[in-house]
């Protein structure tokens, strides 16, 4: 039972444009979702969180949005970059109905910012 | 500098035989994690502890043990029992469960 989806495996971006990652969830006890970064060989790198109270969290040329009753988080990056080019997986974590607080992962998509 | 530590960074290793992967942190995090992660797929998560001297499984346990007698040090052990040893293992750490988790830079074991 895959709580946290990433259904597109990948994407390919050209330098300068938006780069939108998705990701969907199945849980409603989640309330705190993340985005991490990840190169070959490499362990993943934090990048922006969201809170359920908030929908919308910015950091530079990165932004999460959450839309809670489609049970949905999306990744802007703007403008995209070559150095973008890696696997960016999403997480949630929550309390309750048997969740201890843990990160659960999506699958992952593999960005390509094309030069 | 603070952070997490894994070595080794790369381990081959022989069918039947048992391997630890060690994990080290200064960052005075209460809670740590071993993921895995394979081929084209994301992360899974394998044993976590929220405080010393207690740990939990995750969703793939199977075939792998954990101890956690220091708040700073929480290895891996590999065993025999585990059918597909070879993939990529991380481990992390957070400030507590539920908090941002953060990675170590992963250890690569292929099992010959």
């Amino acid at each position: 039972d895959q709580q946290v989806k990433q259904n597109s495996p990948s994407l390919s971006v050209q330098e300068g444009r938006i780069s939108i990652l998705n990701c969907d969830y199945t849980n409603s006890m989640f309330d705190y979702f993340l985005w991490y970064k990840k190169y070959p060989a490499e362990g993943p790198t934090f990048l922006i969180s969201i809170s359920s109270i908030k929908d919308k969290n910015e950091d530079g040329r990165f932004t999460v949005f959450l839309n809670k009753s489609a049970k949905h988080l999306s990744l802007h990056i703007v403008p995209s970059q070559p150095g973008d080019s890696a696997v960016y997986f999403c997480a949630a974590s929550g309390w309750g109905s048997g969740n201890t607080g843990k990160l659960i992962f999506g699958q992952g998509t593999t960005l390509q910012v094309k030069p | 500098d603070g952070g997490i530590t894994q070595s080794p960074k790369y381990l081959f290793r022989k069918e039947g035989q048992n391997v630890t992967l060690s994990c080290e942190q200064n960052l005075n995090h209460d809670a740590m994690y071993w993921y895995r992660q394979d081929p084209g797929q994301g992360l899974r998560l394998i044993y976590y502890s929220q405080i010393v001297n207690d740990f939990q499984k995750g969703d793939i346990a199977e075939g792998y043990s954990v101890s956690r007698e220091k708040k700073e040090s929480f290895p891996l052990t590999v065993t025999s029992a585990q059918k597909n040893p070879t993939a990529f293992y991380l481990c992390a750490s957070s400030i507590g469960a539920g908090n941002t988790i953060y990675f170590g830079e992963g250890s690569w074991l292929t099992v010959v």
